[in-house]
C-alpha cells in the first residue's frame, strides 16, 4: 500500500541548533515532492519544492534533500529560532494530487 | 503569493443541518481548487477536486451527496456538507491551483473549523 510516513513525535529542539525532519514514502514514484508549514488553527503554507532530478534545495534557513533511490526526504532549518516552531508538512505529487503526511511538530526552545 | 481566502473560519450547527463554506481566489483566477478535511493530529485527506463549469471529481470513500461542492466561477468553490452529524466535525481546508503548468501548485486557504453538535 502506499504510505507516506513522518516521524509522529514531536521534535523539541533549543534554539540556535539544527532541526532535521524526515519524510519517507512507499509505493510512489513523485516527480517532486513539497515541504509546507502549518501553525495551530490555519492552512498549510508552501515552503519549498524540490524535483526527482534534484538533490538538494536550499532557501533562507531551509534545505530540503531528495533521495529518489531511499524514498526519503530530509528538511533542514538551520539557526533555528522559536518562530519556527510548527507542524510541518511534507507532500508528494500523486498524478494531479498533492498527497499530505500527517506531519512532525518542531518545538524550538529558546 | 496568491492568497485564498475561506469563510466562515468556523461555524458550530446542530446535528442534521447543512452548512456551506466559501473558498475564494482573490487575486488570481483557479479553473481547479480542491477540499481537504484534517482530523487532529492526522494528515490533510483530499476529499474532492473542483473544476469550474463540471462537476466535482470525488476521492474514494466521500459522499458526493453529503458534501455537495459548486465552482460557479473562476474565483469561488463552495462546499455544503449536508445533514451534518457529530463525526462530520473536523477543520476544512480548501486551496486553488495556480494553474503552474510545471507542478501542482496550490495555495491554501486559512481553513474552516466546523463543529457538529
Amino acid at each position: 500500500s502506499q504510505k507516506i510516513e513522518q516521524n509522529s513525535e514531536a521534535l523539541n529542539i533549543q534554539e540556535g541548533k539544527t532541526a532535521t525532519l524526515t519524510c519517507n514514502y512507499t509505493n510512489y514514484s513523485p516527480a517532486y515532492l513539497q515541504w509546507y508549514r502549518q501553525d495551530p488553527g490555519r492552512g498549510p503554507v508552501f515552503l519549498l519544492l524540490i524535483r526527482e532530478n534534484e538533490k538538494e534545495k536550499r532557501k533562507e534557513r531551509l534545505k530540503v534533500t531528495f533521495d529518489t533511490t531511499l524514498k526519503q526526504s530530509l528538511f533542514h532549518i538551520t539557526a533555528s529560532q522559536p518562530a519556527d516552531s510548527a507542524t510541518y508538512l511534507c507532500a508528494l505529487e500523486d498524478g494531479n494530487k498533492l498527497v499530505f503526511g500527517a506531519g512532525t511538530i518542531l518545538r524550538v526552545k529558546s | 503569493g496568491a492568497v485564498v481566502s475561506q469563510h466562515p473560519s468556523w461555524v458550530i450547527c446542530k446535528s442534521g443541518t447543512s452548512v456551506k463554506i466559501e473558498c475564494r481566489s482573490l487575486d488570481f483566477q483557479a479553473t481547479t481548487m480542491f477540499w481537504y478535511r484534517q482530523f487532529p493530529k492526522q494528515s490533510l485527506m483530499l476529499m474532492a477536486t473542483s473544476n469550474e463549469g463540471s462537476k466535482a471529481t470525488y476521492e474514494q470513500g466521500v459522499e458526493k451527496d453529503k458534501f455537495l461542492i459548486n465552482h460557479a466561477s473562476l474565483t469561488l468553490s463552495t462546499l455544503t456538507v449536508t445533514s451534518a452529524h457529530p463525526e462530520d466535525s473536523s477543520f476544512y481546508i480548501c486551496s486553488a491551483d495556480s494553474g503552474s503548468k510545471n507542478y501542482n501548485e496550490q495555495f491554501f486557504g486559512p481553513g474552516t473549523r466546523l463543529t457538529v453538535l
